[in-house]
């Protein structure tokens, strides 16, 4: 099993939908986990850290399941500024972090 | 806007240059982080400073050599590299590299190897 599994994507959706996605990670240890998206040729920005509470920003909603060490990430009423990589992120141990290949979201007028 | 800077923005080498990049921070923070990512590939880790000690070397190859000269700033020093060593080269920092904390990325430096 991957460390941290996340659907590629492309995720084609027009503006307005609602859109989740998935990540599961093998580290049963693992304490942090964020969202972070990535705009084409630009740096990763932290857009929520997640907790076991789930916790919502806005149009964003992430949850946490640690007994089945899956995340998710909610985006309702995308808007087209929304497209972009979505980066599921998970703390290795001291320091280091392992990113999921990221899920891209395409949002069309 | 981004409190992790990095210069240059650009940069094009021979594989018999010598080049650093130059990456600072105004959060205060105590662990600065080193990363290369590839296009459509997620960041790797490369180097992890923890209060200007190197705690974490990820098996990079020798012609990367890290410097951390103070809390606020971290170079990465280039030497003899290879094509395939092109790729964006992003700086980070967190509160104080004890796991946990979030990492906050600079703009990167696109690297590109002749």
């Amino acid at each position: 099993r991957k460390e941290v599994e996340q659907d590629p994507g492309p995720f084609n959706v027009p503006e307005g939908a609602t859109v989740a996605f998935n990540c599961t990670y093998s580290n049963s240890a693992s304490q942090s986990f964020f969202w972070y998206r990535q705009d084409c040729r630009k740096e990763p920005k932290l857009l929520m850290s997640v907790y076991s509470s789930g916790n919502e920003d806005g149009r964003f909603t992430a949850q946490l399941n640690r007994a089945s060490q899956y995340i998710s990430l909610l985006i309702r009423d995308s808007k087209l500024s929304d497209s972009a990589t979505y980066l599921c992120v998970v703390n290795k141990g001291y320091s280091t972090l392992t990113f999921g290949k990221g899920t891209m979201l395409l949002v069309s007028p | 806007d981004t409190e992790v800077t990095q210069t240059p923005k650009h940069l094009v080498m021979g594989m018999t240059n010598k080049k650093s990049l130059k990456c600072e921070q105004h959060m205060g923070h105590r662990a600065m982080y080193w990363y290369k990512q590839k296009a459509k590939k997620p960041p790797e880790l490369m180097f992890v400073y923890s209060y200007e000690k190197l705690s974490i070397n990820e098996s990079v190859p020798s012609r990367f050599s890290p410097e951390c000269p103070n809390s606020s700033l971290l170079n990465l020093h280039l030497h003899a590299l290879q094509p395939e060593d092109s790729a964006l080269y992003l700086c980070a920092s967190s509160q104080n590299g004890f796991g946990q904390e979030t990492q906050y990325f600079g703009p990167g430096t696109r690297l590109l190897v002749l």
